[in-house]
């Protein structure tokens, strides 16, 4: 168990929805990383945020949108939702001078 | 624009022999990272490395990082059958993060 919470652990919608997860990151850690993860496009960092403020952005689209709320729990908003989108998403929280990062669970969406 | 290249992209391995999983990256990076993933879980940080030369091992595994070269390597060492996982590299640089596409490790008993 990394300490990092993520629910849903499964989620089924449909094209065009609108989902909303959420991630608690271990205690005392300020920053909070979204991926995804699909089988044809791999490992892709989305976004990071470090104690509320975005601090990276990496392949996000423009219909995902993330934040970081003050007591560190973050949420990714995933809109328009399309069938490619269906993948594991993962959060990870990090601390410390290595950044080290521990990953939560995941949760795994499905866009029919 | 920063890209990894992680080879071989299967291995399968006897127990009790030594090997060794590859990561290129194309340009200067701050960090490279050594996860695990088992099949349907998480990913696993098993390593962070920081600076030219730096050398961390855990157990059966070892990563070196060589910052000149662009070259990170994960030996494993006498392996068992408990070490058959997904390994992913990842290059940070500017707080952006890139995965190699794994290599799918499979220790034959």
């Amino acid at each position: 168990d990394s300490g990092v919470t993520q629910t849903p652990k499964h989620l089924i919608t449909a094209t065009g929805q609108r989902v909303t997860l959420r991630c608690s990151p271990r205690s005392g850690d300020l920053s909070v990383y979204w991926y995804q993860q699909s089988l044809d496009q791999g490992l892709q960092f989305l976004i990071q945020y470090y104690n509320g403020e975005e601090r990276a952005k990496g392949n996000i689209l423009e219909r995902f949108s993330a934040q970081q709320f003050p007591d560190l729990h973050s949420e990714l908003n995933l809109s328009s939702l399309e069938l490619g989108d269906s993948a594991l998403y993962f959060c990870a929280s990090s601390g410390g001078q290595e950044e080290t990062q521990y990953f939560g669970p995941g949760t795994r969406l499905l866009v029919l | 624009e920063l890209k990894v290249e992680q080879n071989p992209l299967f291995l399968s391995m006897q127990e009790g022999k030594n090997y060794t999983i590859y990561c290129n990256y194309s340009t200067t990076s701050d960090r490279l990272y050594w996860y695990r993933q088992d099949p349907g879980k998480s990913l696993e940080s098993l390593f962070v490395l920081l600076s030219n030369g730096a050398v961390k091992q855990e157990g059966r595994l070892m990563a070196s990082l060589d910052t000149k070269a662009r070259l990170s390597t994960l030996h494993i060492t006498a392996a068992v059958h408990d070490l058959s996982a997904t390994y992913f590299c990842a290059v940070e640089r500017t707080y952006k993060y890139i995965f190699g596409t794994g290599t799918r490790l499979k220790v034959l008993a």
